[in-house]
Formats: C-alpha cells, structure tokens, sequence
C-alpha cells in the first residue's frame, strides 16, 4: 500500500525567505507519480507541481520546486522568495503509475505553513 | 487551473435526507475522482470514474455512490445522511501527470 507522511503539522517562515516543506513517500510500484497541492482556507485544492518518478529533472514552476531524492524516497517542496499569499496548508500526494489517467491520490496528512511579515 | 467545476458551493442537509453533489471536469478529461475530507481523517478517497464507469472504489459505505455520465460530469449521492458526513468533498478532473480539483462542497449535516 502506498504511504504519504509530512511530518511538518506547522511551518513558520518569514516574508521573502525560502521554505522547505518535507514529503516522504513508501512504495512498491517502479512508476508513480507525486503532486503537492495547497489548500487555503476557502478550502480550494490547488495544484501546485507534479513529478514523474521517471523524470530525470526536478520539476520547478516559477516559486515552487521539487527536491526528489529517489533514494531516499522524499519529494520535499521549495517556496522560494515566501509571500504572504503562501499561508495555507499543503498537502503532498502520490499516484500509483505514472502514465495515463485512472488512479487515485493517497495524501499526507498536510503541513500549515504560515508567511511573517 | 481553471474549469472544475463543482456544485453546489455549500450544502446544509438533516439527519436521515440524501443529497446529490456535482463536478464537470475540465475539458478533455475524462476521468473524475471524489474526495471526503474532514478534520480527523483528512483526504479519504471516494471513488473513480473513466468514461463513465466506475474503477476504483475507496472504503465507504454502500450509502455513498456515484456515477459518471457521456459528458465526463459526474454525480456523487449520499443517502441517510449522518453527522459524520459534514465534510468537504473535493472532486479531481485528471489527465496524464496533473489533477486538478474543483473549489469543494462543503456540506453540513444537522
């Protein structure tokens, strides 16, 4: 069975600072697929950066990045220069097979990350 | 991403009444998931559909089901409310390495 863990409940960072939001994840599958989403109290899931297993580069998008250590089995998540707009929870998620579109999301219990001015 | 759509925003229902929640995808994809989440539990997988059958199934009671139709929109119903249905349910539009999900329905059991 596949297993998402954040060990992270609460997160601080300061406005303009760079933030590490940590994902390990347990599977047997070779092909998977891993996700981060955030989630502001409107309640909104938001799709933030997605990762193939077989990707060879990390993924990034504009702020977000994705550490991934195969290895070792983590997907940590980056916010580069935090704003304000970051506070939210966020949740890392996992995908059984990595190619086409039927599979469900197992996710971490999630982490709130709040931004300091 | 824009163009989940899920309705209604907000639901409040009693004890013992059914309700029927919605979720239109976005364009071109055609594989619908559903999500409970609650305070204690978090994000609990409800169930999955591709061109209009359904392919996964998550550990529920028979009271909640759903369907998908021609157009990818699909329905989820829950009958017999409980109190321990007040959740938010959140409804993903998936296609090869993304999900996007829908703003939630929050309903309330009273």
């Amino acid at each position: 069975a596949q297993k998402i863990t954040q060990t992270q409940p609460g997160m601080f960072v300061q406005e303009k600072e760079a933030v590490t939001l940590d994902c390990t994840y347990d599977t047997s599958d070779q092909s998977y697929g891993l996700f981060w989403y955030k989630q502001p109290s409107s309640g909104e899931m938001i799709f933030l950066i997605y990762q193939g297993s077989y990707d060879e580069q990390n993924a990034t998008e504009g702020r977000y990045s994705l550490n991934f250590q195969k290895a070792r089995k983590s997907a940590n998540l980056v916010i580069s220069a935090s704003q304000l707009g970051d506070s939210a929870m966020y949740f890392c998620a996992m995908r059984e097979n990595s190619g086409g579109s039927n599979y469900k999301l197992t996710f971490g219990k999630g982490t709130l990350l709040t931004v300091n001015p | 991403k824009a163009g989940v759509t899920q309705t209604p925003r907000y639901l409040i229902k009693t004890r013992g009444q059914q309700v029927t929640l919605s979720c239109s995808p976005i364009s071109g994809h055609r594989s619908v998931s559903w999500y409970q989440q609650t305070p204690g539990q978090g994000l609990q997988f409800l169930f999955e559909y591709f061109s209009e059958t359904q392919r996964n199934k998550g550990n529920f009671p028979g009271r909640f089901s759903g369907r998908q139709f021609s157009n990818s929109r699909s329905e989820m119903n829950v009958s017999t409310l409980e109190l321990g249905d007040s959740a938010l349910y959140l409804c993903a539009s998936k296609g090869e390495g993304e999900a996007f999900f829908g703003q939630g329905t929050r309903l309330t059991v009273v």
